[in-house]
């Protein structure tokens, strides 16, 4: 069963930074993409970063080019996202979501809340 | 970048009828591999996501065949043959074909 776990969200002061983690289990971490999605409170879903298997090819919206970082460590089946200078409106709910060959976003995890205020 | 535009953004439907949601992108959705990205996911009340249709018309798995994709281009509709109660939330499309980007939500409600 393919399950993904988000951790590391919490409330952080503006100018901020945080670490997310998604730990995967139930398939080939290594094989696939993997993704950061976000949601802010009562809107609708944005894709945040993209990573491929190997971690060579690294997408980001242009709303958190420069201030995020997405990374990943096959060896842990781990997927992370480093949130440096952290704004109000990056404050959501972010879901880590796989991608497995042509089908995006096939599974999510349960996501993991990031509130950004002083 | 490539917009998505999903209409109407909220629906009250009647159990055992039909429903419909359309979705229009900026550009093609059409890749040079010949297959085209666009995906309906629905999020129900206090749940993640959850993929319901892969490249325009393919059901993921554990999808209920009630449940319907179909267009091409930049011209998509995902239609529910008989409602059923279980099917209230939140419908998005989403584009991979550049990036991904997602419609703004339609939200079902019985």
């Amino acid at each position: 069963e393919v399950q993904l776990v988000e951790s590391g969200g919490g409330l952080v002061q503006p100018g901020g930074s945080l670490r997310l983690s998604c730990a995967a289990s139930g398939f080939t971490f290594s094989t696939c993409s993997m993704n950061w999605v976000r949601q802010a409170p009562g809107k609708g879903l944005e894709w945040v970063s993209s990573i491929s298997g190997n971690g060579d090819y690294i997408y980001y919206a242009d709303s958190v080019k420069g201030r995020f970082t997405i990374y990943r460590d096959n060896a842990k089946n781990s997927l992370y996202l480093q949130m440096n200078s952290l704004r109000a409106d990056d404050t959501a709910v972010y879901y880590c979501a796989r991608d497995q060959q042509v089908v995006d976003l096939d599974y999510w995890g349960q996501g993991t809340l990031v509130s950004v205020s002083s | 970048d490539i917009v998505m535009t999903q209409t109407p953004l909220s629906l009250s439907v009647t159990p055992g009828q039909p429903a419909s949601i359309s979705c229009k992108s900026s550009q093609s959705l059409l890749h040079s591999d010949g297959r085209t990205y666009l995906y309906w996911y629905l999020q129900k009340p206090g749940q993640s996501p959850q993929l319901l249709i892969y490249e325009v018309s393919s059901r993921f798995s554990g999808v209920p065949d009630r449940f319907s994709g179909s267009g091409s281009g930049t011209d998509f509709t995902l239609k529910i043959s008989r409602v059923e109660a279980e099917d209230v939330g939140v419908y998005y499309c989403m584009q991979g074909i550049r990036l991904k980007t997602f419609g703004q939500g339609t939200k079902v409600e019985i």
